[in-house]
Parts: C-alpha cells; sequence; structure tokens
C-alpha cells in the first residue's frame, strides 16, 4: 500500500511567524509530487508541482523543496498571515504519466491575527 | 478558459437511489482523477479515467459503484442503491497528458447526502 504522510497534521501559529510542513512518499516509481492549498467548500487550489530531485518552487511568501532520493518534500511559509490559514496538501504522482495520484491526509494551519 | 465543473454541487437522495454525478474537465484536458471526501478524512482515490478507457480502478467500491468517461460530454460518477455511508464529497480531477510538470486542476465537488 502506497502510504504518503504529512505532518505535523495540524499547527497554530500567530500572524508573521514563519512555518514548514512534511510530506514523505516512497521513493521507487516517482513522477511528480504536487502542493495543494485547499479551504473549507472550495475546490484544492494547485500550489507546486516538482519533478526533479533537488528542485525548489516559490510563489510570493510560500516555498516548497523536493528530496526524491530521500522521498521528502517540505513546505515554507514565510510570514504567516489569517489568509493563509487553510488545509494544505501534498499528492504523489507515481508510475508515470498514467500514474495514479495519492494525497496525503494533510496540515491543517491557523494562523491567528 | 473555465475550469473543472461539477455537478449537481449539492444533490439529495434516499436510501435506495441511484446518485449520478458529472464532470466537466478543463478544455484539452483527457484525464479525469475522481476522488472521495468522507468527513474528518483526506481525499481518497477511486478511479482514474481517460477518454473512453479506466486506467485505474483500484480505489473503487467493487459493488454499486461505476464510471466512465465517453469520448462525448462529461465523466459520469454513478452510485446505485445509496446507502447512508455513500454520504461524502464528491471531487473530480484533470489533467492534459504529457509531461510530468503538469498541474492537475480541481472542480469545486459535489456534495451527496443519503437520507
Amino acid at each position: 500500500i502506497l502510504n504518503v504522510e504529512q505532518s505535523p497534521q495540524s499547527l497554530h501559529v500567530q500572524e508573521g511567524d514563519s512555518t514548514n510542513f512534511t510530506c514523505s512518499f516512497p521513493s521507487s516509481n516517482f513522477y511528480a509530487l504536487h502542493w495543494y492549498r485547499w479551504e473549507t467548500a472550495k475546490s484544492p487550489e494547485a500550489l507546486f508541482v516538482m519533478t526533479l530531485n533537488g528542485d525548489e518552487k516559490k510563489k510570493g511568501r510560500i516555498s516548497a523543496t523536493l528530496n526524491t532520493k530521500e522521498g521528502y518534500s517540505y513546505l515554507y511559509i514565510k510570514g504567516s498571515q489569517p489568509e493563509d490559514s487553510a488545509t494544505y496538501l501534498c499528492a504523489l504522482k507515481w508510475g508515470g504519466s498514467q500514474g495514479n495520484l495519492i494525497f496525503g491526509k494533510g496540515t491543517k494551519l491557523s494562523v491567528k491575527p | 478558459n473555465a475550469g473543472v465543473m461539477q455537478n449537481p454541487r449539492h444533490l439529495v437522495r434516499r436510501r435506495g437511489q441511484e446518485a449520478r454525478l458529472r464532470c466537466s474537465p478543463m478544455k484539452g484536458h483527457s484525464h479525469v482523477y475522481w476522488y472521495r471526501q468522507l468527513p474528518e478524512e483526506g481525499l481518497k482515490f477511486m478511479v482514474y479515467l481517460q477518454k473512453e478507457n479506466i486506467i485505474d480502478e483500484s480505489g473503487m467500491p467493487k459493488e454499486r459503484f461505476s464510471a466512465e468517461f465517453p469520448k462525448e460530454g462529461p465523466s459520469i460518477l454513478r452510485i446505485q442503491q445509496v446507502v447512508r455511508g455513500d454520504s461524502a464529497a464528491y471531487f473530480c480531477a484533470s489533467h492534459r497528458l504529457g509531461d510530468s510538470g503538469n498541474t492537475i486542476y480541481f472542480g469545486e465537488g459535489s456534495w451527496l447526502t443519503v437520507v
């Protein structure tokens, strides 16, 4: 059974704090790693698609890194704002371009003003 | 360019009825995933389709559930003889087939309530 693990499960921070979450996955048959931001009652919003070992991607205050050899990715948020409050999901696409996309359970971030 | 469209957004069915959920992928997208979100759980994979072909249905319950993605028209997830445990949000996502960096886009979900 393929497992994508995310930690922590939830996180409470103050406005202005920087934070990071971890996504761990089996490194065999790796194809791509996706990060999503998901607010309640909305569709998951794509943040990054990462494919190469050592990839680093950035979008505003959010960035992500990827290590395919050891099977992990980090998502960083610099200077958290209340509007960053959401669940952050990672998903592993494995086995090729028509491979499955398996999600972790997410990290729920709450940012207090 | 419209995003991934799902309908209905909310559906109420009595036990034993059938539920049909539709997903229109983004223009130019040839592949569709269906996921189910149960209360307090994450997104559980159900089925992965391309037009006229099921690629992976390993997440589909063996009975009552079926999915299709015809050459023309939306992808349909069909649940026959619904039971209370089928109450959940069902999400579809679509992508273009191509390089590994393709983004996979989600619809806003269909909420099924079985009464």
